[in-house]
């Protein structure tokens, strides 16, 4: 079975710029999650979709951050425009519709100068 | 916040028993107590979870207390592949939201 893919790995940008990260979740999981880890830190979710619709976007900064997930499937988050405190690993995560367990992606660091 | 509190770090020799505790002495009636892994570089990696009952798969133990303030993490015959930040959760099942605290790092030493 293939896990949960995230593009791209690494991704380097200045501040003020703007930059979206790609999930593929494990096929057949309804639930989507999309955390942000700051190094030294546990991971921090940042919305959940249930098939297409958000459950929870409580954390997400939405004055800059941006989310959908399409068709119930893909997703794309988006950082508009960056800032330096956005440098972290973000993480990707999806599960069965209701399931107890998650299954991560390798996530997407990012670095903004 | 995390509503769980565990040591920072911990090392367990190659082929012991490890043994990680977690304080949660607030958990509710409806909580569950979850169990992730972080490798280094890779996303966390669920290990197992619980709500009153010990559990154990082929990963790991799960003991609660019986007053279910606290519980600890058994990995059997830990290898220098079980080398990994632990994080302990208390949640509502099935979709409840997961809020990771900093975990224990535990290396495990030939």
């Amino acid at each position: 079975e293939a896990g949960v893919a995230q593009s791209p790995r690494y991704k380097i940008i200045e501040k003020r710029q703007s930059v979206a990260f790609w999930c593929n979740p494990i096929s057949g999981h309804a639930t989507l999650y999309w955390y942000q880890q700051i190094l030294g830190q546990g991971p921090k979710l940042l919305i959940q979709f249930q098939n297409n619709g958000v459950v929870d976007d409580s954390q997400l900064p939405k004055d800059r951050f941006s989310a959908e997930r399409l068709k119930g499937v893909d997703s794309t988050l988006k950082i508009q425009p960056a800032k330096l405190e956005d440098s972290a690993v973000y993480l990707c995560a999806s599960s069965l519709r209701g399931a107890d367990e998650q299954y991560f992606g390798p996530g997407t660091r990012l670095t903004v100068t | 916040d995390a509503k769980t509190t565990q040591p920072p770090s911990m090392d367990c020799a190659e082929g012991r028993a490890a043994n990680l505790p977690c304080n949660h002495s607030t958990i509710s009636g409806n909580e569950y107590v979850y169990w992730y892994r972080q490798i280094h570089s890779q996303g966390p990696q669920y290990i197992i979870h619980g709500l009153k009952n010990n559990e154990t798969n082929e990963m790991a133990s799960l003991i609660i207390t019986e007053d279910r303030k606290s519980s600890t993490l058994i990995l059997p015959h830990a290898t220098l592949r079980d080398t990994a930040v632990y994080y302990c959760i208390v949640a509502y099942n099935q979709g409840g939201k997961l809020i990771f605290g900093q975990g224990t790092e535990l290396s495990v030493k030939p």
